[in-house]
């Protein structure tokens, strides 16, 4: 079947634009899970969405946002982009939820803010 | 806050030698703890899960052991082979129901 789809794969935006990133979950799988990686912070947790609800949140500032959408497809959203947002996103999803079993990733969105 | 570390960034081995990669915790409520594998380009994959009623689990050419008393967990390679180098982290379900990674160790397969 197929994996977790992330679009765009790469993608370079400017300071102060915004960027909509996006993640097509396994199908069936109701719970989609967002993470920063970055070379020094390593696997950030930005937020997990089940059945439309977020259900966790990380601690990133409110310019990260999310949504899940009926099917399960889910966007995140940076606006005002820093220097710092710099960084490979990945999605993530799971059956039940991220605290009860495997994740399956995506190969990621690279972000890349000049 | 909640934490779930590696003691070392990176890893050296000769292929067929055994690897170790620790991992420590924070949090001893914490109660499912997972081993992911990251190769260059692509997106972690699990390895093998653990829960706190246990001490150890195996798998294919992989064991975990969980020791709770120091709050550490140890993901052991048998065999490594070259296919094995790759960046390797823990994560551990918080009492939020969050799963947080930690820093990952790269993994190095001498020929």
């Amino acid at each position: 079947k197929a994996g977790v789809t992330q679009t765009p794969r790469y993608l370079i935006k400017t300071r102060g634009q915004q960027v909509t990133l996006s993640c097509s979950p396994i199908s069936g799988h109701r719970s989609v899970s967002w993470y920063q990686q970055t070379p020094g912070q390593g696997l950030q947790f930005l937020f997990e969405y089940f059945s439309e609800t977020q259900r966790n949140k990380g601690n990133f500032p409110g310019r990260f946002s999310g949504r899940q959408f009926s099917n399960s497809r889910s966007e995140m959203n940076v606006s005002t982009l820093e220097l710092g947002d710099s960084a490979l996103y990945l999605c993530a999803s799971s059956l039940t939820g991220s605290g009860t079993g495997e994740l399956f990733f995506g190969e990621g969105s690279r972000l890349t803010v000049l | 806050g909640e934490s779930v570390g590696l003691h070392l960034p990176t890893l050296s081995v000769q292929e067929g030698d055994n690897s170790i990669i620790n991992c420590a915790y924070s949090n001893s409520a914490s109660d499912y703890f997972i081993w992911y594998k990251q190769e260059s380009g692509k997106g972690p994959q699990f390895i093998i899960d653990i829960r706190s009623n246990m001490d150890k689990r195996q798998g294919q050419r992989v064991t975990v052991l969980l020791n709770k008393t120091v709050k550490h967990l140890s993901l052991q390679i048998a065999a490594t082979q070259p296919g094995d180098s790759a960046v390797y982290f823990c994560a551990g379900r918080t009492s939020y129901d969050k799963v947080i990674f930690g820093p990952g160790t790269s993994l190095s397969v001498i020929p």
